[in-house]
């Protein structure tokens, strides 16, 4: 099964303080995905990158950057993080046998 | 464009009750549809899928949906409910050539003793 991993799980930082989230799979996959999980929203998604230097908005991509420049990662960037960005984010990634995305473990962002 | 509505975003169940969360979609083309599992502190898990075929799918830790189009409805059901179920479930849908989820708000499911 496909492995997605995040670092860091656990992120507490200050308004306004750049932070980069990494994500990483192990399997050559050429869909990932950004979502963030909020209390009563579910998870909507960020950014999408359908493969190597190809990036797309979500539905909420304000305040957020992603890059693809090679096909295991996608870290997603907070140039300057605000309180309303404070979340739970999961990284995706598409395994294209069984067309089913797969979750990371999640990272816990709190910003004050 | 999809959407999910998840009816309930708390149900609370006897050890061995039926478990029944309610899943309905908006979509304009057929859809995939998709329950996963987040127990406390972990990232998502499948428990099943919708694509095409067999309208009645059968999932992981027994639970199963089936998929109805003149409902426009995807409910997750487990006949027996444990302990181990406790957790948050979301319904997900998406277009067969968008891979982009819409999730539905969650239930968290509770299971008494």
């Amino acid at each position: 099964e496909a492995q997605v991993t995040q670092n860091p799980r656990y992120l507490i930082t200050v308004t306004g303080k750049k932070l980069t989230v990494t994500c990483s799979q192990n399997m050559n996959h050429e869909y990932m995905s950004w979502y963030r999980q909020d209390p009563g929203l579910g998870l909507r998604q960020i950014y999408y990158s359908m493969n190597v230097e190809v990036t797309d908005k979500g539905d909420v991509p304000e305040g957020y950057k992603v890059s693809r420049k090679e096909k295991r990662n996608f870290p997603l960037i907070l140039e300057s993080p605000s309180p309303n960005q404070t979340s739970l984010y999961f990284c995706a990634i598409r395994q294209k046998s069984t067309d089913t995305q797969y979750f990371g473990p999640g990272t816990r962002l709190t910003v004050l | 464009a999809q959407s999910v509505t998840q009816l309930g975003s708390h149900v609370s169940v006897s050890e061995g009750a039926l478990v029944l969360l309610r899943c309905n979609y908006s979509s304009s083309v057929p859809p995939y549809l998709f329950w996963y599992v987040q127990y406390p502190n972990q990232g998502l898990q499948l428990l099943l899928k919708y694509t095409t075929g067999a309208t009645l799918v059968k999932g992981i830790n027994g639970f199963e949906a089936e998929f109805k189009k003149s409902e426009t409805s995807f409910h997750l059901t487990k006949p027996s409910a444990h302990m181990s179920d406790a957790a948050e479930y979301f319904c997900a849908v998406r277009g067969v050539n968008d891979y982009k989820l819409s999730f539905g708000a969650g239930t968290t499911v509770t299971v008494r003793a």
